[in-house]
């Protein structure tokens, strides 16, 4: 079964500093899926990144950067100079593509990140 | 383009009643997968819609059903409401099946069951 642990309840930082969102999962597909979802106080759950399985490389857009490392099942996610706009729950989810009809997200419990001018 | 959207935005019933929630997806999206969230057990999948065809269920009672029409557009029906019901309902879109496509989600719909 899929598994998508983000051990960070709740993260409080001042604006201007970095700060990563931990995203430990776990499959045994070898083909999968990670997202990265923000959830503003509005509600609307907004599409960040997607990454498969096969594609380990870093990512960055803008202040925004993605650290994916299979060996220790964790795709991370920083936000650099931290901005109040970036106040909001974020969640890591999980899908595969084994072929048997799951193709449901499984996401994490979230982390509430709190930016204070 | 125009996201997917979700009517009604809010809404309030009673224990015992049912409800039918609408979600339009993305233009040209077939895929629509549909969330439910509460505080206590967080985001969680209740069922997928693919060409008019259920194709993928969550863990949840018979209560909880929908359907798709030939325009992709897709309703949620929950019958016999009770309190537990109380959550936001996420509908999602996507061009292909929900786990080899990122899935677009609506606004919500905020359902508080009395």
């Amino acid at each position: 079964a899929q598994k998508v642990t983000q051990a960070q309840t709740e993260i409080s930082v001042v604006e201007k500093e970095d700060v990563t969102l931990d995203c430990v999962y776990e499959t045994r597909d070898t083909t999968y899926y990670l997202f990265w979802y923000k959830q503003p106080p509005s509600g609307e759950l907004v599409f960040l990144i997607r990454r498969n399985s096969f594609d380990e490389q870093n990512e960055i857009s803008g202040r925004y950067s993605w650290n994916f490392q299979k060996s220790t099942s964790s795709f991370n996610f920083t936000i650099t100079a931290s901005q109040v706009v970036d106040s909001a729950v974020y969640f890591c989810a999980l899908t595969d593509d084994s072929g048997a009809g799951s193709y449901q997200l499984t996401f994490g419990k979230g982390t509430k990140l709190s930016v204070i001018p | 383009k125009a996201g997917v959207t979700q009517t009604p935005r809010y809404l309030i019933k009673t224990r015992g009643q049912q409800v039918t929630l609408s979600c339009s997806p993305i233009s040209g999206h077939r895929s629509v997968s549909w969330y439910q969230q509460t505080p206590g057990q967080g985001l969680q999948f209740l069922f997928e819609y693919f060409s008019e065809t259920q194709r993928n269920k969550g863990n949840f009672p018979g209560r909880f059903s929908g359907r798709q029409f030939s325009n992709s557009r897709s309703e949620m029906n929950v019958s016999t409401l009770e309190l537990g019901d109380s959550a936001l309902y996420l509908c999602a879109s996507s061009l292909a099946r929900g786990g080899t496509d990122t899935q677009y989600f609506g606004p919500g719909t905020r359902l508080t069951v009395l």
